[in-house]
């Protein structure tokens, strides 16, 4: 356990349908990433916020996608209109300064 | 594209060789991680080296750091079954320290 979580592990939904996940990060850690990651390859970047900041996000992170981290907490990634292709571990890591990253579990989605 | 790209993707060795994974990347970068990933469980952070240092150790490992050539090798020695795993190289840069994974070597480590 690195103290990072995220809930849900698990998410089935239907295609189409909005879903958000949570993640809490070691709570001194005043950065906090989020990426995807696909069986067999790395994570790949989302997005990435500095306290309530959000500093960096890929061109990946469609307008379908959208994270929130209010007060510089947990933070909410949400994926509305899911698509197949959106099936993936979403994982998120939280850091002190430009050090190593501490990553929670993942949430695990399938979209039918 | 990526920034970081593992080299070999996939490797297997005996108990108690070494092994050998390289990491290439494309811009300047702040430091350089390396992560393991045992299947289906989260990354651990092994070992990280900042952009002025050449060489850095931790234990078994190793981590070389290349900045003319854009490349860095993680070593782990005398390896043992455990060590069946995927490793990923991680590099930061600036300016807002974004983290950009390789496709990571997946190493089989045979008893």
């Amino acid at each position: 356990d690195t103290g990072v979580s995220q809930d849900p592990r698990h998410k089935i939904t239907k295609r189409g349908q909005n879903v958000t996940f949570r993640c809490d990060p070691i709570s001194e850690h005043n950065r906090l990433y989020w990426y995807r990651q696909t069986l067999g390859q790395g994570p790949e970047f989302l997005t990435y916020f500095q306290n309530e900041a959000q500093l960096e996000k890929s061109r990946l992170l469609s307008d379908r996608f959208s994270a929130e981290r209010p007060k510089g907490s947990f933070s909410t990634l949400e994926i509305q209109r899911t698509e197949q292709g959106d099936s993936a571990m979403y994982l998120c890591a939280s850091s002190l300064k430009v050090t190593e990253q501490f990553f929670g579990p993942g949430t695990r989605l399938t979209v039918l | 594209s990526q920034q970081g790209e593992e080299d070999p993707q996939a490797l297997s060795i005996q108990e108690g060789e070494n092994a050998t994974m390289n990491c290439s990347y494309k811009t300047s970068i702040n430091n350089l991680q390396w992560y393991r990933q045992n299947s289906g469980r989260g990354l651990v952070h092994l070992i990280l080296i900042r952009s002025n240092e050449r060489e850095k150790h931790s234990g078994r490992l190793r981590v070389t750091l290349d900045t003319s050539k854009k490349s860095s090798s993680l070593l782990i020695t005398a390896s043992r079954a455990a060590d069946t795993a995927s490793y990923f190289c991680a590099t930061v840069f600036t300016p807002y320290d974004k983290v950009i994974f390789g496709p990571g070597t997946s190493l089989s480590v045979i008893p």
